[in-house]
């Protein structure tokens, strides 16, 4: 089983749904979940932290199930920018904290 | 404030040619990370310093691959003998804080070994 799981999709979705993505982990112990987007042949950039109480940004949304262990993100109002591919990072607190970024989800929104 | 930057952008060589890969990580971070990127594995951690030191190398594929930060401002990934296997995105990351804090990406560099 891989330390961090994303379903790859491709969700293709029209302008002004809303969208959920989930992001499974291994290590009960993992401390900090973070979400990234990728455009492509770009470099991945920070979208937003996973605090355990939830937080929203405008139309995202990323909450975190310790019990469960997963991380979703949530996307309302679908714009045709959001397209890209979406990566789940989690740090744990063994191998010095290491960073694992999960495979990506990849969004299109169309028109 | 300039990013992370890494040269070169894009390297083309031939197998069995050494190949060497450089970052400059923004100012005032103290930890930098290698990741190598494929359609096929994702994004890997390679290795990643702390304060210049290397912390965690288990991702380092095999002997071939060979990292160095000789000081706060620059690290290089050398790659000698380089493999067709080896073509990918590598990207330099830092940042402020080892433990969980936001990792800024360099625009990497894309490597094609014939």
């Amino acid at each position: 089983r891989k330390e961090v799981e994303q379903d790859p999709g491709p969700f293709n979705v029209p302008e002004g749904a809303t969208v959920a993505f989930n992001c499974t982990y291994s290590n009960s112990a993992s401390q900090s979940f973070f979400w990234y987007r990728q455009d492509c042949r770009k470099e991945p950039k920070l979208l937003m932290s996973v605090y355990s109480s939830g937080n929203e940004d405008g139309r995202f949304t990323a909450q975190l199930n310790r019990a469960s262990q997963y991380i979703s993100l949530l996307i309302r109002d679908s714009k045709l920018s959001d397209s890209a591919t979406y990566l789940c990072a989690v740090t744990g607190n063994t191998g010095g904290f290491k960073t694992i970024f999960g495979a990506g989800t990849r969004l299109f929104v169309k028109a | 404030d300039a990013g992370v930057i890494q040269s070169p952008r894009h390297e083309v060589t031939e197998m069995g040619q050494e190949v060497t890969l450089r970052c400059k990580p923004i100012s005032g971070h103290n930890s930098l990370f290698w990741y190598r990127q494929t359609m096929m594995r994702g994004l890997e951690l390679l290795i990643y310093f702390n304060n210049n030191v290397p912390i965690d190398d288990s991702g380092m594929p095999e002997d071939r691959f060979s990292a160095k930060m000789p000081n706060a401002s620059f690290s290089t990934l050398k790659i000698q003998p380089s493999e067709p296997r080896d073509s990918a995105v590598y990207f330099c990351a830092s940042s402020l804080m080892q433990r969980g804090d936001t990792q800024y990406f360099g625009p990497g560099t894309r490597l094609t070994v014939l």
